[in-house]
């Protein structure tokens, strides 16, 4: 069964720094695999989606994340984190062929000035 | 170009009752899926529509129910309400059924039932 664990329910880094946020995914057969954005009071923002084109898969507002298969992770990261990137962020999962999408418990970044 | 269109933004339900919340696709999207995110979790999956036809349910009651119509809008029922059933209900659109290819999400209806 499709399942995604997201290391750390928070996260907390300064203005420039690095993020990286955590995704470790369960599946039987080839993954589709997505990190959404979500903003207060908003609905989920599509920020990038790895559909076996290519393992390091960039999406929007600098972020990217790497697929990689022998340690089940595709974990987002962004070299210099902005203020307007503190949110709350999920990893999901859909198997080949399936109808639904799992999602992690989500992420909450914070970042300091 | 319109998103995906929820109605209504926010409502307030008492328990036993029943409630209907709207979706419009992307325009030229046929499928729409439902999601509930309870405070502090992931979106869970509900329902998934295309081409109004029932494309996968996820693990809820039967009080729980929705439809597609022709011009692929959707309803989201629930019935008998329960305190549990608060939360943030989000529709998503895609171009065709599956989950594989990704969401367009609305901004969702929060419904808190007391």
């Amino acid at each position: 069964a499709q399942s995604v664990t997201q290391l750390g329910s928070h996260v907390s880094v300064s203005e420039g720094a690095l993020v990286l946020l955590r995704c470790n995914y369960s599946s039987s057969v080839p993954p589709y695999l997505f990190w959404y954005v979500q903003y207060p009071n908003q609905g989920l923002q599509l920020l990038l989606k790895y559909t076996s084109a290519a393992t390091l898969v960039k999406g929007i507002n600098g972020f990217e994340a790497e697929f990689k298969k022998s340690e089940t992770s595709f974990h987002l990261t962004k070299p210099s984190a902005h203020m307007s990137d503190a949110a709350e962020y999920f990893c999901a999962v859909s198997e080949t062929g399936s109808n639904d999408m799992r999602f992690g418990a989500g992420t909450r970044l914070t970042v300091k000035p | 170009d319109a998103g995906v269109t929820q109605s209504p933004t926010h409502l307030i339900k008492t328990r036993g009752q029943h409630v209907t919340l709207r979706c419009s696709p992307i325009s030229g999207h046929k499928s729409v899926s439902w999601y509930q995110q309870v405070l502090g979790q992931g979106p869970q999956f509900i329902f998934q529509y295309y081409e109004k036809e029932e494309r996968g349910r996820g693990n809820f009651p039967d009080r729980f129910s929705a439809r597609q119509f022709p011009n692929y809008s959707s309803e989201l029922n629930v019935n008998a309400l329960l305190l549990g059933d608060s939360a943030l209900y989000l529709c998503a659109s895609s171009l065709a059924g599956g989950a594989n290819y990704g969401y367009t999400f609305g901004s969702g209806t929060r419904l808190t039932v007391v």
